[in-house]
């Protein structure tokens, strides 16, 4: 069965400070991994996905993650955080009928 | 991308009551599914909406608690029934636009449901 772990529940960081998140997945196949986010009342929204190919995405908002499969991880990063990224971010890794989740990591930013 | 609409947004309902969802999708899509997010935690798949025949449940949902429609390929309903302040969650409606890989999945607003 898949799943996904985000190892970090909470992070703190300073506006203009570097951001990585942790994924890591359990897939048997290839997986395809996405990351949302949500912001508070909000839905999700979708900041980018890795079906194949090159191993590092660019997403919106200025995003990117790393797919690297020796290490079962889809990290997510962002050079330099605004105050307006504060919200909870999911990892998922889906199969072509159903996403599974990742119990996501809520991200404070301080000014 | 798909644009997805629901309502209520919001609703505060009674014990042993039912509440209707209701999720709207902009443009014609192959695939719609019916989330769970409980308070503080995250989101549980209960169902997939299938168009013009029966809904297909996770483990541990059932369509007599969660009854499910999709009449066509833009809507979908979802109906939490005999409620109980266990079901106080918020509810998403996505849609998955098939292409290259697994369907990608755009998620409504989402209900925000408290029984009491």
């Amino acid at each position: 069965a898949q799943s996904v772990t985000q190892p970090d529940i909470h992070i703190t960081v300073s506006e203009g400070a570097s951001l990585e998140l942790r994924c890591n997945y359990s897939y048997g196949a290839t997986p395809y991994l996405f990351w949302y986010v949500q912001s508070p009342g909000q839905g999700l929204q979708l900041l980018l996905k890795y079906f194949s190919g090159d191993t590092l995405v660019q997403g919106i908002k200025g995003f990117e993650a790393e797919f690297k499969r020796s290490q079962s991880s889809f990290n997510l990063r962002k050079p330099s955080v605004h105050w307006s990224d504060a919200a909870e971010y999911f990892c998922a890794v889906g199969t072509a009928s159903k996403l599974t989740f990742g119990t996501g990591t809520r991200l404070q930013v301080t000014l | 991308s798909a644009v997805i609409s629901q309502k209520p947004s919001r609703d505060i309902c009674q014990r042993g009551t039912s509440l209707t969802i209701q999720c709207q999708v902009d443009s014609q899509v192959t695939m719609m599914f019916w989330y769970r997010q409980q308070p503080g935690q995250s989101l549980t798949l209960i169902a997939t909406a299938n168009q013009g025949s029966e809904a297909t449940y996770e483990s541990g949902f059932v369509i007599d608690k969660f009854p499910i429609s999709r009449p066509n390929l833009t809507f979908s309903t979802l109906t939490v029934s005999n409620m109980s302040p266990e079901d106080s969650s918020i509810y998403l409606c996505s849609a998955g636009t098939s292409g290259r890989g697994p369907y990608e999945q755009y998620f409504g607003p989402g209900t925000r449901l408290t029984v009491t």
